[in-house]
């Protein structure tokens, strides 16, 4: 049963510290978003990947956030140091996707999100 | 500057009747669209699809509808059933930007029995 992989499941931590979230996509898969949810802005992106290429991390804040793909299994989302307003539930979707083809681009996989509480 | 809009927060339905969940979109590039639904403790699941060549698309209790004159699309259940009580989530992309999935803010959609 293919499924993406994130962990922690849920992370408490004091504001300052370093907050590590991973992901590991469907096998096969060529693409691996970011994402997190907020009330007011639903779903925003955060860093999107191709191949393991950053094609896009325009929606992180820099200073703070990086997002790497080490290999081909593993997604890293790193913030540092992490502030109380980072609280939100962070997922990793991954998917087939072939550029340029917007008719049955492919659907995204979701995992089951990373609970970040930053007190 | 959100490029895909749901300006219902949350929805509520009588079990049997129908359920419209609405979306608009700012951006004419976009050419594919989905519907996700989330439960809580849960990721989001795919629903259904459509692409801009079409304007409706069904699977099941599940229709979707998109009027690209508009930018507006809907997703229309029939009949709802308390087991579709869920967030649901608008999403679209264009495909010559790489496929970058663009999402809506949800909506909340309660099913009484």
């Amino acid at each position: 049963d293919a499924r993406v992989t994130q962990t922690p499941r849920h992370k408490v931590t004091e504001m300052g510290q370093e907050v590590t979230m991973r992901c590991q996509p469907i096998l096969g898969h060529n693409t691996v978003f970011w994402y997190r949810q907020t009330m007011m802005q639903g779903l925003e992106l955060l860093a999107y990947f191709r191949n393991r290429a950053p094609l896009d991390d325009s929606g992180m804040p820099k200073d703070r956030f990086s997002a790497e793909m080490p290999d081909a299994t593993l997604a890293t989302l790193k913030i540092q140091p992490s502030e109380p307003r980072d609280s939100a539930v962070y997922f990793c979707a991954s998917g087939l996707l072939q550029p340029g083809q917007g008719a049955g681009a492919g659907e995204l996989f979701f995992g089951e999100g990373s609970r970040l509480t930053v007190l | 500057d959100q490029q895909v809009k749901q300006n219902s927060p949350s929805l509520s339905v009588q079990e049997g009747r129908i359920s419209i969940l609405n979306c608009d979109y700012t951006n004419s590039m976009f050419d594919y669209f989905l519907w996700y639904k989330k439960y809580p403790a849960e990721g989001p699941t795919f629903l259904i699809s459509i692409s801009s060549i079409k304007d409706k698309n069904e699977d099941g209790r599940f229709t979707v509808f998109l009027n690209k004159s508009a930018k507006h699309l809907s997703l229309h259940i029939v009949p709802s059933q308390p087991g579709d009580s869920a967030v649901y989530f608008c999403a679209a992309s264009a495909g010559n930007n790489f496929n970058k999935f663009y999402f809506g803010s949800g909506t909340k959609l309660n099913v009484k029995p």
